[in-house]
């Protein structure tokens, strides 16, 4: 699976939009970018991903360079609930496992 | 529709016994992935499984680890004779279809089981 490269840690402040950027220079064509989060002591949980277009679901936003060769993880309006280690991972279409880098510490303040 | 089942969500064992950690998957998925965190690491590969066949076990430990995912019932990852290191939180995913399903292959995971080795 191809690497992609994370901000160690990013902060916030509540109630206002966050932008995590993802590199991933050696990415295929066939690879789509997912984006999960893990909470504290909870196992990751699934937030997003594309393959080629923007993509928008009820938690988040996905803006994909036309390249593809970087992504950014939109959080419209983050709450505290939204700390959490984001990860960006690769993954190719006939791949059959995730490859979790370090990721994203987010930490947000009220 | 329940989420995936990880069972126990905390396990005590001393040093050289048997430790089996469980994980249901969520209803109609066939694919199983396990992996496993140790403190402060990142989540490692361990193995994937579909019904009845391990597809690709290139994370796992070469001695001592053992997973299965039968036609019934949950899958079972098995650590025989457990070492200190060993002690990690292991979370098991589950999808519908692979990542060939054409969707991306989107995992749902549980939420872990901490194992302590004493």
């Amino acid at each position: 699976d191809a690497k992609t490269t994370q901000p160690n840690s990013m902060e916030s402040n509540e109630e206002e939009p966050v932008h995590l950027p993802c590199n991933h220079s050696t990415i295929s064509g066939t690879d789509y970018i997912h984006w999960y989060r893990q909470l504290p002591s909870q196992g990751p949980e699934y937030v997003i991903h594309g393959l080629t277009s923007n993509v928008n679901n009820r938690m988040a936003s996905l803006a994909i360079a036309e390249d593809r060769k970087s992504s950014t993880l939109i959080l419209h309006r983050a709450t505290l609930r939204d700390a959490a280690v984001y990860y960006c991972i690769l993954r190719g279409e006939y791949g059959n496992k995730l490859v979790f880098g370090a990721g994203t510490i987010l930490r947000v303040k009220s | 529709n329940a989420g995936v089942m990880q069972n126990p969500r905390h396990l005590v064992r001393r040093r050289g016994q048997e430790a089996r950690l469980r994980c249901s998957p969520m209803k109609g998925h066939s694919h199983v992935y396990w992996y496993r965190q140790l403190p402060e690491e990142g989540l490692k590969f361990m193995v994937y499984l579909q019904k009845e066949n391990i597809i690709d076990e290139s994370g796992m430990p070469k001695e001592r680890f053992s997973a299965e995912f039968p036609k019934e019932g949950p899958s079972i990852l098995r650590i025989q004779q457990v070492v200190r290191g060993d002690s990690a939180a292991y979370f098991c995913a589950s999808s519908p279809y692979g990542v060939d399903g054409g969707l991306g292959g989107k995992l749902f995971f549980g939420s872990g089981t901490q194992l302590s080795v004493l």
